[in-house]
């Protein structure tokens, strides 16, 4: 069966306290893994997609890098505002596109 | 503004009476999709939509029907609902692959009880 794992489930940081999030999935045929931002009340909201093993990507604080059974969300320096839930999602190859998602991190950044 | 809109944004019904949330995206996205979201399980996949007229059963579709006779709306209708379907719901969009890749754009979602 199909399964995406996050871990932690929680994290509380520091301000400027650096830290990795950890995706791993167990598909076969993978397509792209998508790391998505939630914040309370709202939608998912896109960060990247990662296609091959050894591919990374970047966005402010943020780095995503993916091997080929996990990808982990690097966050250095967090602020304040990194505080929401990431979410971790697969899509397989298969003309369905669904995406397959993990329960989450949620991140709370503390001043 | 690029965007999936959805409405209601929070409905309380009581078992039994029908209900349609519609979701509207004007991205011109052919590819559609609905999620509901519970607390440990994370985002699900109810239905989703390739194009106008052509709809699947994603991987919790009971108690669900969808309609796609519009390239933008894609309502999500529950013809009979239970307790079980109180959720959060997320239509979500995204362009076909091999253009900008396949990230699916979320809307705000709807926080359903069931009564």
């Amino acid at each position: 069966e199909d399964q995406v794992t996050q871990s932690p489930e929680a994290l509380r940081l520091q301000e400027g306290e650096s830290s990795s999030l950890n995706c791993s999935y167990t598909v076969s045929g993978l397509r792209g893994l998508f790391w998505y931002r939630q914040d309370p009340g709202k939608g998912p909201e896109f960060l990247f997609t990662l296609y091959s093993a050894g591919e990374e990507k970047e966005k402010e604080r943020l780095k995503a890098t993916l091997t080929k059974k996990e990808s982990f969300l690097h966050i250095t320096a967090p602020k304040p505002e990194d505080s929401a839930t990431y979410l971790c999602a697969v899509q397989l190859d298969t003309g369905r596109r669904a995406l397959t998602f993990g329960s989450g991190t949620r991140l709370q950044v503390q001043p | 503004e690029a965007q999936v809109t959805q409405n209601p944004r929070y409905l309380i019904t009581v078992t039994g009476k029908k209900l349609t949330v519609t979701c509207s995206q004007n991205m011109n996205h052919e590819y559609m999709s609905w999620y509901r979201q519970d607390p440990g399980l994370g985002l699900r996949q109810i239905y989703y939509s390739m194009n106008v007229e052509v709809t699947d059963k994603g991987d919790v579709p009971e108690g669900y029907k969808v309609s796609r006779k519009e390239k933008r709306n894609f309502p999500l209708i529950l013809e009979s609902p239970s307790p079980n379907q109180t959720s959060l719901y997320f239509c979500a969009s995204s362009p076909p692959p091999g253009l900008v890749g396949h990230e699916q754009f979320f809307g705000p979602g709807t926080r359903l009880t069931v009564l």
